[in-house]
């Protein structure tokens, strides 16, 4: 069964401190993203990847940076997290970028930032 | 501004009864996505439909997208318990990685 893992399921931490959220596909596709959602305003792009060491800024990429070494890996990182900044984050997985990209999602990282 | 509209935002109703939810949008969409999203989970995907006036099967649940490819619906008939969940639609509006515009949502509910 392919996969999208994210390794941590809930994190809680302080303002100020840095955050690495994980992701891992096992499904050698191309493209990667990050998510953020937020009830009533559906899921906002934050990165995307589209090879090893390329990345996009997505809708909403102020206070994160991402990391693609490679290319089953993709990790969003907080350099400094704020209280505005929790929320439930999905990474995502695809590999048709010619036409209706169908995304593999993982099952989300829920982050608390007190 | 939110380019994907899902109505409505909230649906609760008993088993055994039918419901539609809509996805629309004033902008033309070369496909269009509907994903499930149960709790404690990422979203997964339904179907894609890519013809305007494609209707689509899915057992219980009936898709179809708009003739001129701005809107799409979701019927489900005779809803059960395990239909509950968030229902997202995504429209692709262009080519590359990053075409998909995800809608608002619509967090059903069906009651035993």
């Amino acid at each position: 069964d392919v996969k999208v893992t994210q390794s941590s399921r809930y994190l809680v931490k302080r303002t100020g401190e840095k955050v690495f959220l994980e992701c891992v596909q096992d499904m050698d596709h191309e493209n990667m993203f990050w998510y953020r959602q937020d009830p009533g305003l559906g899921l906002r792009l934050i990165y995307f990847s589209y090879d090893v060491k390329m990345k996009e800024k997505g809708d909403i990429p102020e206070g994160y940076s991402v990391s693609r070494e490679k290319k089953e890996r993709f990790s969003l990182i907080l350099e400094s997290a704020s209280t505005n900044q929790t929320s439930m984050y999905l990474c995502a997985s695809s590999v048709d970028s010619s036409g209706a990209n169908v995304l593999t999602f993982g099952a989300g990282s829920r982050l608390t930032v007190l | 501004t939110q380019l994907l509209e899902q109505s409505p935002q909230f649906l609760s109703i008993q088993e055994g009864e039918n419901l539609t939810v809509y996805c629309n949008s004033s902008s033309v969409f070369s496909s269009l996505q509907w994903y499930r999203q149960e709790p404690g989970e990422g979203p997964v995907l339904l179907v894609t439909v890519v013809t305007g006036g494609e209707v689509k099967k899915l057992k219980r649940l009936t898709f179809q997208f708009g003739d001129a490819r701005k809107d799409s619906s979701l019927h489900i008939t005779a809803a059960q318990p395990g239909d509950t969940g968030l229902y997202l639609c995504a429209g692709a509006r262009r080519t590359g990685a990053n075409n998909l515009f995800f809608g608002t949502g619509t967090r059903l509910t069906v009651i035993p």
